[in-house]
C-alpha cells in the first residue's frame, strides 16, 4: 500500500508569494490533516478535511486554506507569504475515525 | 498553553537497555494517544497508539502505559537499538465525528542508542 505522498519536497519562495501545497493520502483514507513543523513552536495543527469538509481548523491566519477534493487529495495554499512561514509542512492521512494518522514526508517551504 | 509536554528534551540509553521515553498531559479530555518516530528531513512515522479506555498497549519491542489520574504516559522501548536513535514524539486527541482528530503533539525527546 502506498504511502502518503506530498508534492514538492522543496521550495523557495520570496515574501509577498504565494504558495500551493499538495498532498495524496493512502488509498481508502478520507480524513486528511496538515501540520506545521519549526523549530520554535514544533508541530502545531493546521486544518483537517473529511469528504471534502473541513471539520477542525488550528490557530493560524486566514492566509492559511485548504482544500479537499472527491478523491480525498487535499492542496493547502498560503497567501502573502511571511518569512516566518517557513517552515516543514506535513500532511497526515487517517480513515477519519479514532484512530492513528499516517504522515508524508513534509514539504519544507523557505521564504526569503 | 502546552497540553502536551515531554519534559525531557533528549535521553541516552546503552544498546540492549531500555528506553522510557515520558509524556505528560493536562487536558482530561483526551481519550488517544499516540507515540510517533521522526527522523530529520522526514515526516514522523507512526509507532503505537493507546486508546483511554486502556491502559497499556504493545507492539513488538514497543509497550505504552497510560496513567490517566496522573495524566502521563510513557513508551518502554526494549530492547533497544542504534536504529532507534531519533525524535520521539507523544501526541494526544479528542475525537468527535463533528470535529474530527486534531493531534496536539508535545515537543518532542531526542533518543540516542550508543553501541
Amino acid at each position: 500500500k502506498a504511502g502518503v505522498t506530498q508534492t514538492p519536497r522543496y521550495l523557495i519562495k520570496t515574501r509577498g508569494q504565494q504558495v500551493t501545497l499538495s498532498c495524496s493520502p493512502i488509498s481508502g483514507h478520507r480524513s486528511v490533516s496538515w501540520y506545521q513543523q519549526t523549530p520554535g513552536q514544533g508541530l502545531q495543527f493546521l486544518f483537517e478535511y473529511f469528504s471534502e469538509t473541513q471539520r477542525n481548523k488550528g490557530n493560524f491566519p486566514g492566509r492559511f486554506s485548504g482544500r479537499q477534493f472527491s478523491n480525498s487529495r487535499s492542496e493547502m495554499n498560503v497567501s502573502t507569504l511571511e518569512l516566518g512561514d517557513s517552515a516543514l509542512y506535513l500532511c497526515a492521512s487517517g480513515r477519519g475515525g479514532l484512530d492513528e494518522q499516517f504522515f508524508g514526508p513534509g514539504t519544507r517551504l523557505t521564504v526569503l | 498553553d502546552q497540553q502536551v509536554k515531554q519534559n525531557s528534551p533528549s535521553l541516552s540509553v546503552q544498546e540492549g537497555r531500555i528506553s522510557i521515553l515520558n509524556c505528560d498531559y493536562t487536558n482530561s479530555m483526551f481519550d488517544y494517544f499516540l507515540w510517533y518516530k521522526k527522523y530529520p528531513a522526514e515526516g514522523p512515522t507512526f509507532l503505537i497508539s493507546i486508546s483511554s479506555i486502556k491502559d497499556k498497549n504493545e507492539d513488538g519491542r514497543f509497550t505504552v502505559f497510560l496513567n490517566k489520574s496522573a495524566k502521563h504516559l510513557s513508551l518502554h522501548i526494549v530492547p533497544s537499538q542504534p536504529g532507534d536513535s531519533a525524535v520521539y514524539f507523544c501526541a494526544a486527541s479528542v475525537w468527535g465525528m463533528e470535529y474530527g482528530n486534531k493531534l496536539v503533539f508535545g515537543a518532542g525527546t531526542i533518543l540516542r542508542v550508543k553501541s
